[in-house]
């Protein structure tokens, strides 16, 4: 089954410690996207990568890293999670960049203390 | 500022009733995209609209491009409980690789 999936679903922590959330895909996309949602902002992008090796920030990049070393997973890394990262996020994958769909993961709900 | 600016935020019709969700940008539409989501989970793709003056009908759902690619709207007609949820326009808008969306619409169909 075509799928993007994300771990975890849930997550509680504490600030300053170092966390991630890891996405992974099986339909060979090369385009990856990080967002957050948050409540009267809809969703806002965080990073993105066009294919292996190749991210760029997005809208809100501050505060959170992203690889992409395969083409299948694109881990969101937050090195000293604050409050204000507190959000609903998802990641989505599509086949490339433009005029295509966007395949989104179930999304992680983090709360960080 | 919003790249993409949805308009109503929120809507609470009657169960058979019409309803009409907006969405506009200052810049061209190089690609709008309607998305519905259940409250809490992730993003189901309803429909993609590229071409000025386009219109694309799925089930009960219509959605619009118009002619200056700038606004789209997406129309329910003879709405239904499973019509609730959030409805979310995302657009490709040139200004790079980077994809925007809208705040969202909160629908609520009262049975």
């Amino acid at each position: 089954e075509a799928q993007v999936t994300q771990n975890p679903r849930y997550l509680i922590t504490v600030t300053g410690k170092k966390l991630t959330v890891t996405c992974s895909q099986n339909m060979n996309h090369e385009y990856m996207s990080w967002y957050r949602q948050d409540p009267g902002l809809g969703l806002r992008q965080i990073y993105y990568s066009m294919n292996v090796e190749a991210t760029d920030k997005g809208d809100v990049p501050e505060g959170y890293k992203v690889s992409r070393k395969e083409k299948r997973n694109f881990p969101l890394i937050l090195e000293s999670p604050s409050p204000n990262q507190t959000s609903l996020y998802f990641c989505a994958s599509s086949l490339s960049y433009s005029s295509e769909t966007q395949y989104f993961g179930p999304g992680t709900r983090l709360l960080v203390l | 500022s919003q790249e993409l600016e949805q308009s109503p935020q929120s809507l609470i019709v009657q169960e058979g009733k019409n309803l009409t969700i907006n969405c506009t940008s200052s810049k061209t539409l190089y690609g709008l995209y309607w998305y519905k989501q259940k409250y809490g989970e992730g993003l189901i793709f309803l429909m993609m609209l590229q071409k000025g003056g386009e219109e694309k009908s799925h089930e009960k759902i219509t959605a619009k491009l118009d002619e200056k690619k700038q606004q789209s709207s997406l129309h329910i007609t003879a709405s239904q409980p499973s019509h609730a949820g959030i409805y979310l326009c995302g657009a490709d808008l040139n200004t790079g690789n980077q994809f925007y969306f809208g705040t969202g619409t909160s629908l609520t169909v009262i049975p």
